[in-house]
């Protein structure tokens, strides 16, 4: 079965540190990639999304999360966190089946904290 | 295990008709919520519930209903006047809506038109 790995469950971070969020997949075919945040409170947003083309995709408030097709990766970075990135970070990937659709399976997610 | 369930997992409906989804979690979860993938995007918000006979609209209301009778379930009806039903529905919970908490998925739903 296809599933998502999210390496760490809880990062803590000071504010201009630089941020890398690992997140593997175990589908060897073609998928969907999709990073999404949830602040305190709120609800789940999209963060940025790959679906083909340049494997470096850049998304809202300056992350970018690279796919690296051999490694079944699609790592989420940021260079300078702030206290605002505080959230819960969940990746997600959906199975291309070439015209069906699969499920969109989440990662646990990740708990990023960063102190001011 | 408490978890979220969504039933059924594929669900197809005929032009005019309402279906329902169901979401039921057995964690104590005051927070609950739907959420909707079309091809090509990301998630979008269709309703939330933070209590019990409670719920607001998301991003995307328009043509689905809820309701919040009981703390354990939060079922989606997609209605005729959803023009456009055809998509992945998921469902989510959270202990507290209001402070950090970790959130569960359910396994989602996909909806056809027959």
């Amino acid at each position: 079965a296809q599933s998502v790995s999210q390496h760490n469950h809880h990062v803590i971070l000071s504010e201009a540190a630089s941020l890398e969020l690992g997140c593997n997949y175990s589908y060897g075919g073609t998928v969907n990639l999709f990073w999404y945040v949830q602040y305190p409170g709120q609800h789940l947003q999209l963060l940025l999304k790959y679906f083909s083309g340049d494997p470096l995709v850049k998304g809202i408030k300056g992350f970018e999360a690279e796919f690296i097709k051999s490694k079944f990766s699609f790592n989420l970075r940021k260079p300078s966190v702030q206290w605002s990135d505080t959230a819960e970070y969940f990746c997600a990937v959906k199975v291309d089946y070439g015209g069906s659709q699969g499920n969109l399976i989440f990662g646990k997610g990740t708990k990023l904290s960063v102190k001011p | 295990d408490g978890g979220i369930t969504q039933s059924p997992k594929y669900l197809f409906r005929k032009e005019g008709q309402n279906v329902t989804l169901s979401c039921e979690q057995n964690l104590n979860h005051d927070a609950m919520y739907w959420y909707r993938q079309d091809p090509g995007q990301g998630l979008r918000l269709i309703y939330y519930s933070q209590i019990v006979n409670d719920f607001q609209k998301g991003d995307i209301a328009e043509g689905y209903s809820v309701s919040r009778e009981k703390k354990e379930s939060f079922p989606l009806t997609v209605t005729s006047a959803q023009k456009n039903p055809t998509a992945f529905y998921l469902c989510a919970s959270r202990r507290d809506s209001k402070r950090y908490q970790p959130q569960h998925f359910g396994d989602g739903t996909r909806l056809s038109i027959l």
